[in-house]
């Protein structure tokens, strides 16, 4: 058990490029969780993937935003036409039935 | 749907005090309730969890809560802080049933002992 690893640890861009996250949960975990954090808050639920299916999406997952989990494994996140509201810490968390969600160390974005 | 309220966001305290960390919650139904805490630049550590049974749950570094129903509280407390439990703690909900396991976050308190 490896735990649920994010990548990069950090991102610096400029406003209107595109970026895309990386969460590798842990290995046997079949649900995997996207969230958002920004500073002086709690973690905010942003989707939600039971193996590859895609099942959940908050109304804060805009048009801009983009997840996919191909094979049921790793999962990716990416932002379109960046803008300076998307920084934050973007967490991403594991878990299987009847345990609690395992978290990653996340990825904090920066958008100049 | 569930809400969670934090109702401290600082709670300066000395080494060695005891804490109590507060936390509401709103749901229509039955929930299981958790305390996460967050060191700076870090991802989140569960502390402790209630799903049924006892009241009293405890969990790593000394931390315990108890779950109140009629008052929808889950307050986490410590009977003696050390200088490394400075950090940020998230209280958190989900309903029991159903197959999304959705956690709903609270703003967070900021807990920082000092010396």
């Amino acid at each position: 058990d490896t735990g649920v690893s994010q990548d990069p640890r950090h991102k610096i861009t400029k406003r209107g490029q595109n970026v895309t996250f990386r969460c590798d949960p842990i290995s046997e975990h079949n649900r995997l969780y996207w969230y958002r954090q920004t500073l002086g808050q709690g973690p905010e639920f942003l989707t939600y993937f039971q193996n590859e299916a895609q099942l959940e999406k908050s109304r804060l997952l805009s048009d801009r935003f983009s997840a996919e989990r191909p094979k049921g494994s790793f999962s990716t996140l990416e932002i379109q036409r960046t803008e300076q509201g998307d920084s934050a810490m973007y967490l991403c968390a594991s878990g299987v039935p009847g345990s609690p969600l395992h978290f990653g160390n996340g990825t904090r974005l920066t958008v100049t | 749907a569930q809400s969670v309220t934090q109702l401290d966001s600082q709670v300066p305290v000395f080494e060695e005090a005891p804490v109590e960390l507060r936390c509401n919650y709103s749901s229509s139904v039955s929930v299981y309730l958790f305390w996460y805490v967050q060191y700076p630049n870090q991802g989140l550590q569960l502390l402790l969890k209630y799903l049924s049974g006892s009241t009293l749950v405890k969990g790593i570094n000394g931390f315990e809560a108890e779950f109140n129903k009629s008052q929808t509280s889950f307050h986490l407390r410590k009977p003696s802080v050390h200088i490394s439990d400075t950090a940020e703690y998230f209280c958190a909900v989900r309903g029991s049933g159903g197959s999304n396991y959705k956690l709903t976050f609270g703003k967070g308190t900021l807990l920082t002992v000092n010396p």
